[in-house]
């Protein structure tokens, strides 16, 4: 079956940029998309189609494409920023996919 | 705006079944598929289905594929999922999630998610 795979954690200190990866075979050929899941609530969308953004998500989240990763981009990070995050796409047949979470620390 | 508001969880034993609500609001129900995903406590987010937005297609995740149903009433702006033969590991904080589908575009994602309502399959 498809799989995405993030790296467990990243670190980064206030105000620096942090990049979290997704890796996936199919990544080329379907979109990805980003969640953001802070404790004890539901989880949020900040990135759609590998790279836009919704309305109301701030503008130092981005997202790139590159091959077969996919990466999230926080540009300034906040201490608020701190939150699991998760990337989602789908293979062919419509089967949603959904990376293992990156826990990101604000140190 | 848009609300998802799910209940129906609640402690069930192995083997059981239990059926979960989402109550939607703020859109037009009926123009979007709609999914169910699903979280077990401490781990990460597993998608369990959706629907299209006439009921004609749904799709399931391996996982749950003949024990779990997913419905919906367009007149009742409502989601189901009936959940049969409970097994310990489908234990999860379950969301539903509205899902601006574009087949064509091969676009499957979640742009507004409830709060979730927590199964626990135990005896």
């Amino acid at each position: 079956s498809y799989e995405l795979t993030q790296p467990p954690s990243v670190s980064v200190s206030p105000g620096q940029t942090a990049r979290i990866t997704c890796s996936g075979d199919a990544l080329p050929k379907q979109y990805a998309y980003w969640y953001q899941q802070k404790p004890g609530q539901a989880p949020v969308l900040v990135i759609y189609k590998d790279s836009e953004r919704p309305s109301g998500i701030p503008e130092r989240f981005s997202g790139s494409s590159s091959g077969t990763t996919v990466t999230l981009t926080i540009s300034g990070v906040q201490a608020e920023d701190e939150a699991d995050y998760y990337c989602q796409s789908a293979d062919s047949s419509g089967t949603v996919v959904f990376g293992g979470g990156t826990k990101l620390t604000v140190l | 705006q848009v609300q998802l508001v799910e209940s129906g969880g609640g402690l069930v034993k192995p083997g059981g079944s239990l059926r979960l609500s989402c109550a939607a609001s703020g859109f037009t129900f009926s123009d979007y598929y709609m999914s169910w995903i699903r979280q077990a406590p401490g781990k990460g987010l597993e998608w369990v289905s959706y629907i299209s937005s006439s009921s004609s297609y749904t799709n399931y995740a391996d996982s749950v594929k003949g024990r779990f149903t997913i419905s919906r009433d367009n007149a009742k702006n409502s989601l189901y999922l009936q959940m049969n033969s409970l097994r310990a590991e489908d234990t999860a904080v379950y969301y539903c999630a509205r899902a601006p589908v574009v087949v064509v575009a091969a676009e499957y994602y979640f742009d507004y998610w409830g709060q979730g309502t927590l199964v626990t399959v135990s005896s």
